[in-house]
């Protein structure tokens, strides 16, 4: 079984370019999750979202931030305009769908995207 | 929203000691997560353990929801046990929450 697959694993970009980073959850998993670890600092919670559906985006800064979910394909988490302070580790987890809503079930973590904005 | 505090920050240790680290939470939970951030910034997933004690080989873990607190015991530590510590409770919502960790480091 193949884990939560993220790309790129590196992403360097200058200041006002886009970035877009991918996500694959697990075989069979239909929850997403996006966190962002800035340097120093622990991760944060940024948004929930099932297939074509944002649940939760109350950790997502209010501009130039956005992301989906579509009914084929990864999870995006784009981030537009980037200035210096967006660079940190961007992290995805993914979740089954067990015991109908109100379910806490277990996240799994991909390998991260690491941005660095010049 | 729940606030987390891991106690130690930093711990060092001799390859061979055991430690404990602490969770606690300021309310009620209904799941917890621990993870080992390892040096190449990977999260790994260690226990899913809402409440009671779980133990996979050389970790074990107990959570207290009742008096939110979750303990992980690592006993007879190796060097490649280094890294960071997460606690992660989850709460009225989805999101996890994340402690700012401990920092391990055994020695060999």
């Amino acid at each position: 079984n193949a884990g939560v697959m993220q790309n790129p694993r590196h992403l360097v970009r200058r200041r006002g370019q886009e970035a877009r980073l991918r996500c694959s959850p697990m075989k069979g998993h239909s929850h997403v999750y996006w966190y962002r670890q800035l340097p120093e600092e622990g991760l944060k919670f940024m948004v929930y979202l099932q297939k074509e559906n944002i649940i939760d985006e109350s950790g997502m800064p209010k501009e130039r931030f956005s992301a989906e979910f579509p009914k084929e394909g990864p999870s995006i988490l784009r981030i537009q305009q980037v200035v210096r302070g967006d660079s940190a580790a961007y992290f995805c987890a993914s979740s089954p769908f067990l015991g109908g809503p109100g379910s806490y079930n277990e996240q799994f973590f991909g390998p991260g995207t690491r941005l660095t904005v010049l | 929203g729940i606030q987390v505090e891991q106690s130690p920050p930093d711990l060092i240790l001799q390859e061979g000691a055991n430690s404990t680290l602490r969770c606690n939470f300021s309310d009620s939970v209904n799941n917890l997560q621990w993870f080992h951030q390892n040096p190449w910034g990977q999260l790994i997933n260690l226990f899913y353990i809402p409440s009671g004690t779980k133990q996979n080989g050389r970790l074990s873990a107990t959570t207290v929801a009742t008096e939110r607190y979750s303990l992980l015991y690592i006993s007879s530590s190796q060097t490649t046990d280094s890294g960071v510590y997460f606690c992660a409770p989850q709460g009225g919502s989805e999101k996890l929450v994340f402690g700012k960790g401990t920092k391990l480091t055994v020695n060999p």
